[in-house]
């Protein structure tokens, strides 16, 4: 079956960066857009950023372009997040999330991770 | 950006029928997607492309999408049903994902 584990989470200050880690099992990664979905505490969810499968593009949420880069590396079955100048408000639990591509209309997500949190505070 | 309105809350009582509704404009000519949410936990797809159930889905989730309105119903709720509710859709024009922002589904 599909499995999504994330790591990397943790404690850091504002302004510091973090690199988060999914490693995927269970299926065939190489074949699959891969997204990163957060959610602050008590909120609800935000979509961070996808990955074609292929790594040919790429697109972010207007809350985290020019500090956070996707990337994956196929070979690994993993998939990165790395997040620069944190922020208080991107304190989250930070999902790893499968897509699925439907032709004309997009993604949906099919499998996800069970998160790691990162908290960002002085 | 496109928005995705949802109500924050909706009530129901065990074994009746509860409808979630996810407006945005034109959304009937999307694909409309719903994850539900449990505390604690990861979300879950319950119904993609309007109206497919995942496998392990129970019959009695079902979803419609048309107009400015797309629809996600329960039929006989059970209590364990109980949970956030998420719909999302992909815009085209900008390459991302859009959620709209929760129904809390209270089983009375």
């Amino acid at each position: 079956q599909v499995q999504l584990v994330e790591s990397g989470g943790g404690v850091v200050q504002p302004g510091r960066s973090l690199r988060l880690s999914c490693e995927a099992s269970g299926f065939t990664f190489s074949d699959y857009g891969m997204h990163w979905v957060r959610q602050a505490p008590g909120k609800g969810l935000e979509w961070v950023a996808v990955m074609w499968s292929d790594g040919s593009d790429e697109y972010y949420a207007d809350s985290v372009k020019g500090r956070f880069t996707i990337s994956r590396d196929n070979s690994k079955k993993t998939l990165y997040l790395e997040m620069n100048s944190l922020r208080a408000e991107d304190t989250a639990m930070y999902y790893c999330v499968k897509g699925q591509w439907i032709q004309l209309w997009g993604y949906y997500l099919d499998d996800w991770g069970q998160g790691t949190l990162v908290t960002v505070t002085s | 950006s496109y928005v995705l309105t949802q109500p924050p809350s909706v009530s129901v009582a065990p074994g009746q029928t509860a409808r979630i509704t996810c407006g945005g404009n034109t959304i009937g000519s999307k694909s409309a997607h719903w994850y539900q949410q449990k505390p604690g936990q990861a979300p879950v797809l319950v119904v993609y492309d309007d109206n497919v159930r995942p496998s392990g889905i129970p019959e009695r989730f079902s979803g419609s999408n048309s107009g400015n309105s797309a629809t996600l119903t329960i039929s006989r709720v059970e209590a364990g049903e109980e949970a956030d509710y998420y719909c999302q859709v992909w815009d085209r024009s900008s390459g991302h994902v859009i959620f709209g922002g929760g129904t809390k589904l209270t089983v009375l």
